[in-house]
């Protein structure tokens, strides 16, 4: 148990929906991380979030948004959902960030319909 | 910018094999590299780390070393059970991106 928390852990849905995704970070953590697994691009980097604030953003689609609140907590909101979505999505927290060690939560499975 | 290639595999072998997988980088700076393995069903554990040149991780008979010269940090383990079925990561944290990059991933199959 790497003490990152994802809620929820299954979640079907149809074109066009929005979803949100949750992560709670290891206590103490400070950045949080979403990453989206898929078979067809392995595992991309999506966004950062460090103490509140967004601090690195890669391959994230601007259908998609994430904030991360005051408790550390963060939400990863996707909208207009396409078949192409469907993806293991992860959240991973470390201390502060610069080569540090992630430790990844069990992900959330999103289907697409 | 920060890369990582990894043998893709799948690998399968059989219970008490020797298992490698190659993983090569490319980055600037000093960089930390991770393996993290996924088994079916999970998500991503870290198997063992390495932050500078010559360090060496190690974490449940595994062993990988961080070789600046080569650029590698290849995954070994001497003897593997059939509980070590499930997909491998190569990834590193570069000094200068607070980003992990992943390699492909290998997934390995041990048969009993």
């Amino acid at each position: 148990d790497s003490g990152v928390t994802q809620t929820p852990k299954h979640l079907i849905t149809a074109t066009g929906q929005r979803v949100t995704l949750r992560c709670s970070p290891r206590s103490g953590d400070l950045s949080v991380y979403w990453y989206q697994q898929s078979l067809d691009q392995g595992l991309q980097f999506l966004i950062q979030y460090y103490n509140g604030e967004e601090r690195a953003k890669g391959n994230i689609l601007e259908r998609f948004s994430a904030q991360q609140f005051p408790d550390l907590h963060s939400e990863l909101n996707l909208s207009s959902l396409e078949l192409g979505d469907s993806a293991l999505y992860f959240c991973a927290s470390s201390y502060r960030g610069l080569g540090e060690t992630q430790y990844f939560g069990p992900g959330t499975r999103l289907l697409v319909l | 910018g920060n890369s990582v290639t990894q043998m893709e595999g799948p690998v399968t072998l059989s219970e008490e094999a020797f298992l490698t997988i190659n993983c090569t980088y490319t980055a600037t700076g000093y960089p930390s590299l991770f393996w993290y393995v996924q088994y079916p069903g999970e998500g991503l554990q870290l198997l063992l780390k390495a932050t500078k040149a010559d360090d060496k991780g190690s974490n449940k008979g595994f062993e990988a070393t961080y070789r600046k010269e080569t650029t590698s940090f290849h995954l070994e383990k001497g003897s593997v059970q059939v509980s070590d079925s499930a997909v491998y990561f190569c990834a590193l944290g570069g000094s200068n991106d607070y980003k992990l990059s992943f390699g492909a991933g290998t997934t390995v199959t041990v048969r009993a």
